[in-house]
């Protein structure tokens, strides 16, 4: 199976402007969940879907967003970009079946706001 | 609201000794508590996870403990090698919710 993918791997923006990142999870996994990772603050949970619906949701503004269509492919937008915004940004697709709660982490995105 | 602490945050180790790394978790019905090993440059990766009906789990060179009362588990790796050497996130989560990472532990294996 191919693992998560996705795109675009780094990404260079402007304080202000948007920013759709994509994620493509392994072939029959329904969970795609989002992570901000910076050096200081580790992994931070942005939100969960599961079968085009948000199932939880971390402690990020309402600038970060997101969707799930339904083949589980999954985007993430940041609105108003801020300079704190820079991070990579991974994404992890799961099973989501009993007895199997292991995330599977894509490459990340490197997003870097000047 | 949920919060996990890991510590320490950098841990420099010979190689062969063993490293130890704690974390504590605040939400008392978390029940499942995955380990991340992240290489540098590359994706994290699992590398043993322990749920809250049991209080150890080992595979090979790692262990996990977990105290449910006092709400902290360890990873434990034994005989550690160079290939050891990587950042690791300890989390935890109540089954099928928002998983809680630590900030993470760099471990350093020195030759």
């Amino acid at each position: 199976k191919a693992g998560v993918t996705q795109t675009p791997r780094y990404l260079i923006k402007t304080r202000g402007q948007q920013v759709t990142l994509s994620c493509s999870p392994i072939s029959g996994h329904r969970s795609v969940s989002w992570y901000q990772q910076t050096p200081g603050q580790g992994l931070q949970f942005l939100f969960e879907y599961f079968s085009e619906t948000q199932r939880n949701k971390g402690n990020f503004p309402g600038r970060f967003s997101g969707r799930q269509f339904s083949n589980s492919r999954s985007e993430m937008n940041v609105s108003t970009l801020e300079l704190g915004d820079s991070a990579l940004y991974l994404c992890a697709s799961s099973p989501f079946k009993a007895g199997s709660y292991e995330q599977y982490f894509g490459p990340g995105t490197r997003l870097t706001v000047t | 609201g949920e919060n996990v602490e890991q510590h320490p945050s950098t841990l420099s180790v010979q190689e062969g000794d063993s490293a130890v790394i704690k974390c504590t978790y605040s939400d008392s019905a978390s029940n499942y508590f995955p380990w991340y090993k992240q290489e540098l440059g590359k994706r994290p990766q699992l590398i043993i996870d322990i749920r809250s009906n049991v209080g150890e789990k080992k595979d090979q060179r790692i262990a996990v403990t977990l105290n449910k009362t006092a709400k902290h588990f360890s990873l434990h790796i034994t005989e550690t090698q160079p290939e050891d050497s990587a950042v690791y996130f300890c989390a935890a989560s109540r089954i099928d919710d928002k998983i809680i990472f630590g900030k993470g532990t760099r471990l350093h294996i020195l030759p």
